[in-house]
């Protein structure tokens, strides 16, 4: 079983200020992780992926997420908040399926948390 | 944009209608999903398609009806639907051997 829990629904910032948006993650296996960001009224877009290879992993937009195993942590960051960075983010879980011979990704979706970034 | 495409983008139905959602990749990914987004919920897994074949239905209400004739199309059939059922209804496709799903932009359903 997995399972994933964003510790804040709403963060606030200033623009020009850090972001930090927290997950905490439950997996029996070696998790993959992500972080996917949704503007209003538009899909998901893939921020950034962990797969067991360096725990510290860049994305887009400047963010980054730091894999910390024994805090089973996937926090994501970005020094300097914009205003195009408002937009709710969701930390994403990733257990292997495996059938005819390829294999997918089977997501479980923490609940979201959505950043507001003030002037 | 992520190359997966919806329609329609918006859609109001009665609970006695039928209708359908369409989701279209030309990615060359062989994985295709449909998932449930309602307000305050996390998003659902509601069914998985490997290469045409269906392998996952999340215990998903009948009224509910996918659809994969290729690996380039999705269809989702819906028929006698729920007030409850309102919500914002992704696709998403994966390249094969990669875990990362890309999402269409969704189709917000209200159900009247």
């Amino acid at each position: 079983a997995q399972s994933v829990t964003q510790l804040d629904s709403h963060v606030s910032v200033s623009e020009g200020t850090p972001v930090l948006l927290r997950c905490n993650y439950s997996s029996s296996y070696s998790p993959s992780l992500f972080w996917y960001v949704q503007h209003p009224n538009k899909g998901l877009q893939l921020l950034l992926k962990y797969t067991s290879a360096a725990t510290l992993v860049k994305g887009i937009n400047g963010f980054e997420a730091e894999f910390k195993k024994s805090e089973t942590s996937f926090h994501l960051t970005k020094p300097s908040a914009h205003m195009s960075d408002a937009a709710e983010y969701f930390c994403v879980v990733t257990l292997v399926s495996r059938t005819g011979g390829t294999s997918y990704g089977k997501l479980t979706f923490g609940q979201g948390t959505i950043l507001t970034v003030h002037p | 944009e992520t190359g997966v495409t919806q329609t329609p983008r918006h859609l109001v139905m009665g609970m006695t209608n039928k209708k359908s959602l369409k989701c279209e990749q030309h990615l060359g990914h062989n994985a295709m999903y449909w998932y449930k987004q309602s307000a305050k919920k996390p998003l659902e897994l509601m069914f998985v398609y490997n290469f045409k074949e269906q392998t996952e239905n999340n215990s998903v209400p009948s009224r509910f009806s996918p659809e994969c004739p290729n690996s380039s199309h999705l269809f989702l059939h819906l028929h006698t639907l729920q007030p409850e059922d309102s919500a914002l209804y992704l696709c998403a496709s994966s390249p094969p051997g990669l875990l990362e799903q890309y999402f269409g932009p969704g189709t917000r359903l209200t159900v009247t």
